[in-house]
């Protein structure tokens, strides 16, 4: 039973363009929300998260979005550049665990 | 300050064989838990351990198991390998408390 999905395995985007990457989750109570993104041959790199107290977090290019009733979560990169070209995965926190649950990824390809 | 490093990085097994991963956490981290990948199931928890004490586990055979030092470096054991246990072994630290996971590079492990 997957908690966390990534629906898109993977999205190509023009340089400049942004990049919209989704995320649905089943559990209600994940409280924290990460973005994380992987480089081949590296592990998974902290990108930005979201409380579930709040519906926006942004830092410069990178902004979440969560809509709790939808069970919902995005990663908008503004403007995308050919460096962001990366698998990026979702993953869950439910308050009290450090056990991050994940989704399967989305492979992000930012064309020149 | 240095990052999350694990060793070895490769490492071919047989099945039957056992196996000992290495993980040291970034300086002042207390909390390292394990993940494994694989292209079918992605990212999955194994355990979280938490000054020296197991504080969370995911759903693996107790073939996996782990330990944790009092320098916070830990070790995950996988015993009986089989064809399966084929897979990105991932370390990641934080401070404990509702914090980004950093990780590791991740071994290679490969079950012949």
């Amino acid at each position: 039973d997957q908690q966390v999905k990534q629906n898109s395995p993977s999205l190509s985007v023009q340089e400049g363009r942004i990049s919209i990457l989704n995320c649905d989750y089943t559990n209600s109570m994940f409280d924290y929300f990460l973005w994380y993104k992987k480089y081949p041959a590296e592990g998974p790199t902290f990108l930005i998260s979201i409380s579930s107290i709040k519906d926006k977090n942004e830092d410069g290019r990178f902004t979440v979005f969560l809509n709790k009733s939808a069970k919902h979560l995005s990663l908008h990169i503004v403007p995308s550049q050919p460096g962001d070209s990366a698998v990026y995965f979702c993953a869950a926190l439910q308050g009290g665990s450090e056990k991050l649950v994940f989704g399967k990824g989305t492979k992000l390809t930012v064309n020149p | 300050k240095a990052g999350v490093t694990q060793t070895p990085r490769y490492l071919i097994k047989t099945r039957g064989q056992q196996v000992t991963l290495s993980c040291s956490p970034i300086s002042g981290h207390r909390s390292v838990s394990w993940y494994q990948q694989t292209p079918g199931q992605g990212l999955q928890f194994l355990f979280e351990y938490f000054s020296e004490t197991q504080r969370n586990k995911g759903n693996f055979p107790g073939r996996f198991s782990g330990r944790q030092f009092s320098n916070s470096r830990s070790e995950m054991n996988v015993s009986t390998l089989e064809l399966g246990d084929s897979a990105l072994y991932l370390c990641a630290s934080s401070l404990g408390i509702l914090n980004e996971q950093f990780f590791g590079p991740g071994t290679r492990l490969t079950v012949l």
